[in-house]
């Protein structure tokens, strides 16, 4: 049982490039969701999906995109990269247990951009 | 920003010793929970403790909870050194169900 995968785990990019995070569940989850963390800010949302089909802006969702492909994968885009998103990204899924988010996350996928 | 804030940032303890973190929040927040981040890895959940809860116990940790002071604490006793790792407390504020996270306790348990 795999849970969480998130693909890349290191990426190196040059600003202006573009690239997309992967990230699969096999918890049939129906929530799933991308934040970054960065070094004395914690984690910030980026973007969410309640369901299959439906996705929501989060904290900080300027300069990504996401495509909730099926109910196990939920794809994180950077169309034109920058510094400032230079950080490790984290993707998790959850399945709501009696009212409350029980967030299962990846390994994680460090970004670096020149 | 309704991120939670979490104090101390930094915590350096001797094996044995007890370890305790707080978390607080400017809003309202519900079903707080607590997770682990050793580091390089992802987060782990430990515990939640319910908006009805005062108190919860699990293992070694013990979380309150003070809806009235927005705030959380989570105490790990005769801490080990496998205890080293990054522990965040995480809420739902506002309304739906987005989790805010706070800023993290970095915590070294020394042999």
């Amino acid at each position: 049982n795999a849970g969480v995968t998130q693909t890349p785990k290191f990426q190196v990019l040059k600003t202006g490039q573009s690239m997309t995070l992967q990230c699969a569940q096999d918890m049939n989850h129906n929530s799933m969701y991308w934040y970054r963390q960065d070094p004395g800010m914690g984690l910030r949302l980026i973007y969410y999906s309640a369901s299959e089909g439906t996705t929501d802006k989060g904290e900080v969702p300027n300069g990504y995109n996401v495509s909730r492909l099926n109910k196990r994968e939920f794809s994180l885009r950077l169309e034109s990269a920058a510094p400032s998103q230079t950080s490790v990204y984290f993707c998790a899924s959850s399945d709501p247990i009696a009212g409350a988010n029980v967030l299962t996350f990846g390994a994680g996928s460090r970004l670096t951009v020149l | 920003s309704q991120q939670g804030e979490e104090d101390p940032q930094a915590l350096s303890i001797q094996e044995g010793e007890n370890a305790t973190m707080n978390c607080s929040y400017k809003t309202s927040i519900n079903n707080l929970q607590w997770y682990r981040q050793n580091s390089g890895r992802g987060l782990v959940h430990l515990i939640l403790i319910r908006s009805n809860e005062r108190e919860k116990h699990s293992g070694r940790l013990r979380v309150t909870l003070d809806t009235s002071k927005k705030s959380s604490s989570l105490l790990i006793t005769a801490s080990r050194a496998a205890d080293t790792a990054s522990y965040f407390c995480a809420g739902i504020t506002g309304g739906g169900n987005k989790l805010t996270f706070g800023t993290g306790t970095q915590l070294k348990v020394e042999l």
